[in-house]
C-alpha cells in the first residue's frame, strides 16, 4: 500500500524558514517523479514544486522560485521542501504526491498525502 | 503558464442526475496530459482520470473524461451521493504545472 506522511509544518514568522518532509513507503520510490502541492485555506489547489527520480530534473512555481527548494534522498525516501523567505502567502496545507512517471511532466499525481499544515504569521 | 478555467464554479444537482464539469485552457494541453482530481472535506485529493479519459483505477464507469486542445470535460453519468464534492483539472505537460480553480458539485 502506498504511503505518503507528511511532517514539518507550523507556525512560523514571516521571513522565517521551514523544512517539510515527506516519508513514502510501499513504492519503489527511486522509479518515480514526486512533488508537493498546497492548499490555501478555502483555496484551489496549487503545484508547488517537482522533482524527477533521480533530482536531475527540477521545477518550481513562479511564486515560490528562488525561495523554495525541493530534494529527495531516495536512500531514506524521503522528500523535502526548504522554505526561506517564507510570507503570509504561504500558509497553506502542504501535500506530499506521488508522480506517475519518473519525470516531472507527462506524469499526474496518483497518490497524495494527508498533507502538513503550514501557517506564516506574526 | 497555462491557465485552466473551470466552469461553473458551483453546480447544484440532484442524485440521480447528470454532472457535466468543463475545464477550458489558455492554450492547447500538450499529448492531452489532462487529469481530474475529486476532494471531499478534510481529505487529500484522489485522482479520478488521466490522460484526458482515462479512468484511474477503482474508479467507477459513472465517470467519463473527454476533450482535446484547450477544451476537456467531466462527465458524471448518475450522480451518487459520495459524488458530491469539488472537481480540480490539471495539466501535467508543460511547465509549471497548473490546476484549476476547482468546481463544487453540491446537492441540490
Amino acid at each position: 500500500e502506498v504511503q505518503l506522511v507528511e511532517s514539518g509544518g507550523g507556525l512560523v514568522q514571516p521571513g522565517r524558514s521551514l523544512r517539510l518532509s515527506c516519508a513514502a513507503s510501499g513504492f519503489i520510490v527511486d522509479d518515480y517523479a514526486m512533488h508537493w502541492v498546497r492548499q490555501a485555506p478555502g483555496k484551489g489547489l496549487e503545484w508547488v514544486s517537482g522533482i524527477s527520480w533521480n533530482s536531475g530534473s527540477i521545477g518550481y512555481a513562479d511564486s515560490v522560485k528562488g525561495r523554495f527548494t525541493i530534494s529527495r534522498d531516495n536512500a531514506k525516501n524521503s522528500l523535502y521542501l526548504q522554505m526561506n523567505s517564507l510570507r503570509a502567502e504561504d500558509t497553506a496545507l502542504y501535500y506530499c504526491a506521488k508522480g506517475s512517471h519518473y519525470d516531472i511532466l507527462t506524469g499526474y499525481c496518483n497518490y497524495w498525502g494527508q498533507g502538513t499544515l503550514v501557517t506564516v504569521s506574526s | 503558464e497555462i491557465v485552466l478555467t473551470q466552469s461553473p464554479g458551483t453546480l447544484s444537482l440532484s442524485p440521480g442526475e447528470r454532472a457535466t464539469l468543463s475545464c477550458r485552457a489558455s492554450q492547447s494541453v500538450s499529448s492531452s496530459y489532462l487529469a481530474w482530481y475529486q476532494q471531499k472535506p478534510g481529505q487529500a485529493p484522489r485522482l479520478l482520470m488521466y490522460g484526458a479519459s482515462s479512468r484511474a483505477t477503482g474508479i467507477p464507469d459513472r465517470f467519463s473524461g473527454s476533450g482535446s486542445g484547450t477544451d476537456f470535460t467531466l462527465t458524471i453519468s448518475r450522480l451518487e451521493p459520495e459524488d458530491f464534492a469539488v472537481y480540480h483539472c490539471q495539466q501535467y505537460g508543460s511547465s509549471p504545472i497548473t490546476f484549476g480553480q476547482g468546481t463544487r458539485l453540491e446537492i441540490k
